[in-house]
């Protein structure tokens, strides 16, 4: 089987920066994805993990680390805009198939 | 370009009927996914379609199946609704050797 572990809710303020972290224990594993999802909204893709190591997209950074089964999704210079729930989400192979986190939600505050 | 479209975007329904979801992928991409959303967590994957045939299949019973048609565009069906079958249904598409998956918008059902 396959379980995650991420904080539900994690509050920060405006111009800071937020670590959120995802825990895996999982059978097999192609990558670990993150994905923002206002409410009421579609999920958006954010950044992807095949390797271990950092990856930087803006703002956004994820860090892989396939022998702790252990990520996290790094948020710098806070916006408001920011406040919205992010999931980690697990490939087992290459075939698209994902299985989410249960997710953080973040709020930014002023 | 447009994005991954799905229809309706709202939906209620009564234990017992059943109900058919649509999806038109991302220009491009051929491989489509179904998830479902309960308030308060995260998507779970239902099937995913690709060249017309489902490829995977999450823990979903009979109740839930699918279809993909030539051009791609795919169809989510349940049949005999249950009260917890009401979530969001998310459409997601993705292009072949690609791992950023482009969501649609949703339809939110409601069986009551």
């Amino acid at each position: 089987g396959q379980s995650f572990e991420q904080p539900s809710e994690v509050t920060a303020v405006e111009g800071a920066i937020v670590q959120i972290n995802c825990t895996y224990q999982t059978s097999g594993f192609y990558g670990l994805s993150w994905y923002q999802q206002h409410d009421g909204g579609a999920p958006t893709f954010l950044s992807y993990n095949g390797l271990d190591g950092l990856e930087e997209t803006g703002r956004f950074s994820s860090f892989l680390s396939r022998s702790d089964s252990y990520g996290y999704l790094l948020l710098q210079e806070l916006q408001m805009k920011d406040s919205a729930s992010y999931f980690c989400a697990w490939e087992s192979s290459n075939t698209g198939k994902l299985i989410f986190g249960q997710g953080t939600t973040l709020q930014v505050k002023p | 370009d447009a994005g991954v479209t799905q229809s309706p975007t709202h939906l209620i329904k009564t234990r017992g009927q059943q109900v058919t979801l649509r999806c038109s992928p991302k220009s491009g991409h051929d491989t489509v996914s179904w998830y479902q959303q309960a308030l308060g967590q995260g998507p779970q994957f239902i099937f995913q379609y690709y060249e017309e045939e489902e490829r995977q299949r999450g823990n979903f019973p009979d109740r839930f199946s699918g279809h993909q048609f030539p051009n791609y565009s795919s169809e989510l069906n349940v049949n005999a609704l249950l009260l917890g079958d009401s979530a969001l249904y998310l459409c997601a598409s993705v292009g072949q050797g690609e791992y950023e998956q482009y969501f649609g918008p949703g339809t939110r059902l409601t069986v009551t």
